[in-house]
């Protein structure tokens, strides 16, 4: 079956810093695009990074400098390593498959929060 | 920055009704359009890819249509399991989610 893990989350002080684990089942992440998407408390949904097969990254502004993706292709694991939060990160981010998002992780909270 | 609007922001229906949401998006995005349906404390669920394909396994009640800057997702027949968040997405240019429809019971 195919599906997505996404762990990792939980509370941390503003400026700290946090790594998500996205772990793929049933197909491989270096094989397709692999993007993280996240939602705070309420709200609607908010593109944050992409990689691509070819190795490519890219992010949202908001996220730009301080978010960094990468995958272990031995683990089938994608990440996302969140330096200097600030309490606008808090959210549920998934990890999701493709550029259409055809699979998606059950998500994990992060709070940013002193 | 590829912007898209969706409205209505929220909406009331009954079971059987006609419901139409529409995006837009701010420059052409070809084809490049998905539809997600989304319950509380749940993810995203796919609907539409390409602006008009149905994704497998979901019902046929669901259909999109459009092109360049105008889309629509319609469900033929409202159903109880239907009552959740809609949201557009483009991913012509990077990715970009509308604000979201939701779905509510009158």
């Amino acid at each position: 079956e195919v599906q997505l893990v996404e762990t990792g989350g939980g509370l941390i002080q503003p400026g700290g810093s946090l790594r998500l684990s996205c772990e793929a089942f049933g197909f491989r992440v270096d094989s397709t695009y692999m993007s993280w998407v996240r939602q705070a408390p309420g709200k609607g949904l908010e593109w944050v990074s992409v990689l691509y097969a070819t190795g490519n990254t890219y992010y949202a502004d908001p996220v730009k400098g301080r978010f960094t993706i990468s995958r272990d292709d031995s683990k089938n694991t994608l990440y996302l390593q969140m330096d200097s939060l600030r309490a606008d990160d808090t959210a549920v981010y998934f990890c999701a498959r493709q550029m259409h998002m055809d699979v998606w992780g059950h998500g994990t909270a992060v709070t940013v929060s002193s | 920055d590829v912007q898209m609007t969706q409205s209505p922001p929220a909406l009331s229906a009954s079971v059987g009704d006609r419901v139409t949401i529409t995006c837009r998006a701010s420059e052409s995005i070809g084809p490049w359009l998905a539809w997600y349906q989304q319950k509380p404390g749940k993810a995203p669920k796919l609907l539409i890819h390409q602006a008009s394909n149905l994704e497998s396994g979901v019902p046929s009640r669901f259909s999109g249509s459009g092109s360049g800057t105008e889309f629509t997702l319609t469900i033929s027949s409202l159903q109880p399991d239907d009552y959740a968040v809609y949201y557009c997405q483009q991913y012509n240019n990077f990715w970009t989610f509308g604000q979201g429809t939701k779905v509510e019971i009158k």
